[in-house]
């Protein structure tokens, strides 16, 4: 069965100090992956996609890395800001129009 | 710049009644999709349209039917309302990649908060 897995699900940290978060699946044939942003009583946000062919992507302050062998992902945030608390969903493309969800690891960063 | 707009936002329901959930995009997506979010389980594809005039099952469709009206809108119906389709739904729409859409990032709407009594 084809499976995403994030951990841990919450995460707290103090203002400035880079993170990863994690994401796993269980099925390395994948098509892509995609990191979004979820704040409280809205919609997602996409943050990053990395195909099958790519080894990482970078915007701004965020770098997400695919290692499709061993079925992990990860999404670093650099000297974090309040303004990053949210919840962080990972979301694997196994086939063709299928996308499997992570169930989200919640940040937030203290002041 | 709406992008995915969803409505209403909030709907309370019997079991048994039968409603309409609606979304529209306004980017001139091939795709749509209609997601299910509960707590601990992640996003939950239910129906999704690759394109226009067309309609294919997710991983939940049980309970539901969907109309792709034209490019812009696609529509969610639950038929008889039950407790266990108390959710948060959202609806999502992407481009249409070289690969059968296999490289396009999905875009969501703000989602509908549907509890079933």
């Amino acid at each position: 069965k084809q499976e995403v897995t994030q951990i841990p699900a919450a995460l707290s940290v103090p203002e400035g100090e880079n993170l990863v978060l994690n994401c796993s699946f269980t099925d390395s044939a994948i098509y892509n992956l995609q990191w979004f942003r979820q704040d409280p009583g809205k919609g997602l946000t996409s943050l990053l996609l990395i195909q099958s062919s790519q080894r990482e992507q970078t915007s701004g302050r965020l770098n997400a890395s695919l290692d499709k062998s061993s079925g992990r992902s990860t999404l670093y945030i650099a000297a974090s800001q309040p303004g990053d608390s949210a919840t962080y969903l990972c979301a694997v493309k196994f086939g063709a129009n299928n996308l499997f969800f992570g169930t989200g690891t919640r940040l937030t960063v203290i002041p | 710049n709406a992008g995915v707009t969803q409505t209403p936002k909030f709907q309370v329901l019997k079991t048994g009644q039968s409603m309409t959930l609606q979304c529209a995009q306004d980017m001139n997506h091939n795709s749509m999709y209609w997601y299910r979010q509960d707590p601990g389980m992640g996003l939950r594809l239910i129906y999704y349209s690759a394109s226009e005039g067309t309609t294919d099952k997710g991983e939940v469709p049980n309970g539901y039917n969907v109309s792709r009206l034209n490019k812009r809108e696609f529509s969610l119906r639950l038929e008889s309302a039950a407790p266990s389709q108390t959710s948060v739904y959202f609806c999502a729409s992407s481009e249409l990649g070289r690969r059968y859409n296999s490289n396009q990032p999905q875009h969501f709407g703000d989602g509908t908060r549907l509890s079933i009594l």
